[in-house]
């Protein structure tokens, strides 16, 4: 089935540990971002890409790190992870940059850090 | 700085009756205005969308209405029905030169059979 997929559905991680979520997508879209939600406070943007080899900083960005070495694939790296780093990822991505037709969101990481 | 508002963290309608879900936002460069609903352990889906040149946008059940002046915008869900119970985000985005999609806090609507 077309659309995005987000790997692994649930991780937990003790503090100071590294580890990469994986997310990609299949519809050839330039677009891809990644959020995190969290009790009240709605959707925050952390990363996003415009294409291949482009990336650019969101709301929240430290702590995280992104590359996007091909279309389909836009892993978001955790470099030393923290109790604060606890949320739902959401990889996101759409063929319109403003999304006004939609973006197309995975099914989430829950991520724990203990 | 919350840009994009949603005072109602929940809202419960009777089955087949009118919801309303409000937004508010403060930055006037918005270009884009859209509607995700989300339901648990799943990502959010897009609903709908509008223009800040239209007051109004329809999609079968769902509309959404845009109030520049004041700054306002709602989703008018009719009839309502039991699948619609879910968190409702709005969100907005400036046209050109900005690919940040801002967010609301969200709405969890509860329909009532």
């Amino acid at each position: 089935n077309a659309g995005v997929t987000q790997t692994p559905k649930f991780q937990v991680l003790k503090t100071g540990q590294s580890m990469t979520l994986q997310c990609a997508q299949d519809m050839n879209h330039e677009y891809m971002s990644w959020y995190r939600q969290d009790p009240g406070m709605g959707l925050r943007l952390i990363h996003y890409s415009v294409g291949a080899g482009i990336t650019d900083q969101g709301e929240v960005p430290n702590g995280y790190n992104v590359s996007r070495s091909t279309t389909e694939d836009f892993p978001l790296r955790l470099l030393s992870a923290a109790p604060s780093q606890t949320s739902v990822y959401f990889c996101a991505s759409s063929y319109d940059r403003t999304g006004y037709y939609g973006y197309t969101f995975g099914s989430g990481t829950r991520l724990t850090v203990v | 700085d919350q840009q994009v508002k949603q005072n109602s963290p929940s809202l419960s309608v009777q089955e087949g009756r009118i919801s309303i879900l409000n937004c508010d936002y403060t930055n006037s460069m918005f270009d884009y205005f859209l509607w995700y609903k989300k339901y648990p352990a799943e990502g959010p889906t897009f609903l709908i969308s509008i223009s800040s040149i239209k007051d109004k946008n329809e999609d079968g059940r769902f509309t959404v209405f845009l109030n520049k002046s004041a700054k306002h915008l709602s989703l008018h869900i009719v009839p309502s029905q039991p699948g619609d119970s879910a968190v409702y985000f709005c969100a907005a985005n400036v046209a050109f030169g900005n690919e940040k999609l801002t967010f609301g806090t969200g709405t969890r609507l509860t329909i009532i059979p």
